[in-house]
């Protein structure tokens, strides 16, 4: 069983959709969760990070974390075609170190 | 501007010739790692740095090194590659303190 496990899509929804992104995990220790974003030919980029569980909202974006199922999850609401890229979940032990990656999910919004 | 730069962004070599990525980070960063990123397996860490001169394994260590002689660079070393070691590779860097980790543009390299 790998560490982090992620569906890998490709996820294709029409513009305006709700998005549901989800990893789970097996390593009871994390303690950091985050999402990355990457688009095509581009290096990942932090969207959103969360200690522990609990919920975490940034504009159109929610990321949830519940430990007790090892379950983490990213929410999109009004999807739109800039939100096409490769979204990866990513957690650690410790504080700025040693992250584990999921493997991606491809996602494309539909103009 | 702030950046993780790596070079070369593509590359094709032969078995065997003996390569270097370089990375240069300029956030004044502790924390540095290297990763390879394959389809199906996403990113897998290959070495990282806490700090100058320090250095440790990852997940996929084999057939790479590393060095740490100066806080900002963090080069990739392929002493004699192999085809299995074709892959997009990414420098990243951060603060110790913090979450966020900040990624090069890649390096894609062919070996044949």
């Amino acid at each position: 069983q790998k560490e982090v496990e992620q569906d890998p899509g490709p996820l294709s929804v029409p513009e305006g959709a709700i998005v549901s992104l989800n990893c789970t995990y097996s390593n009871s220790a994390f303690q950091y969760f985050m999402w990355y974003r990457q688009y095509s030919r581009k290096g990942p980029e932090l969207l959103m990070y969360t200690y522990s569980s609990g919920n975490k909202e940034d504009g159109r974006f929610t990321a949830q974390v519940d430990k007790s199922s090892k379950y983490i999850s990213l929410f999109i609401r009004d999807s739109q075609p800039s939100d096409s890229a490769t979204y990866l979940c990513a957690m650690s032990l410790n504080y700025g170190q040693n992250f584990v990656f999921g493997p991606g999910t491809r996602l494309s919004v539909l103009p | 501007e702030a950046q993780v730069t790596q070079n070369p962004r593509y590359l094709i070599t032969v078995t065997g010739k003996k390569l270097t990525v370089t990375c240069s980070q300029n956030m004044n960063h502790e924390y540095m790692s290297w990763y390879r990123q394959d389809p199906g397996l996403g990113l897998r860490q290959i070495y990282y740095s806490m700090n100058v001169e320090v250095t440790d394994k990852g997940d996929v260590p084999e057939g790479y090194k590393v060095s740490r002689k100066e806080k900002r660079n963090f080069p990739l070393i392929l002493e004699s590659p192999s085809p299995n070691q074709t892959s997009l590779y990414f420098c990243a860097s951060s603060f110790l303190s913090r979450t966020e980790a900040f990624f090069g543009q890649g390096t894609r390299l062919t070996v044949v």
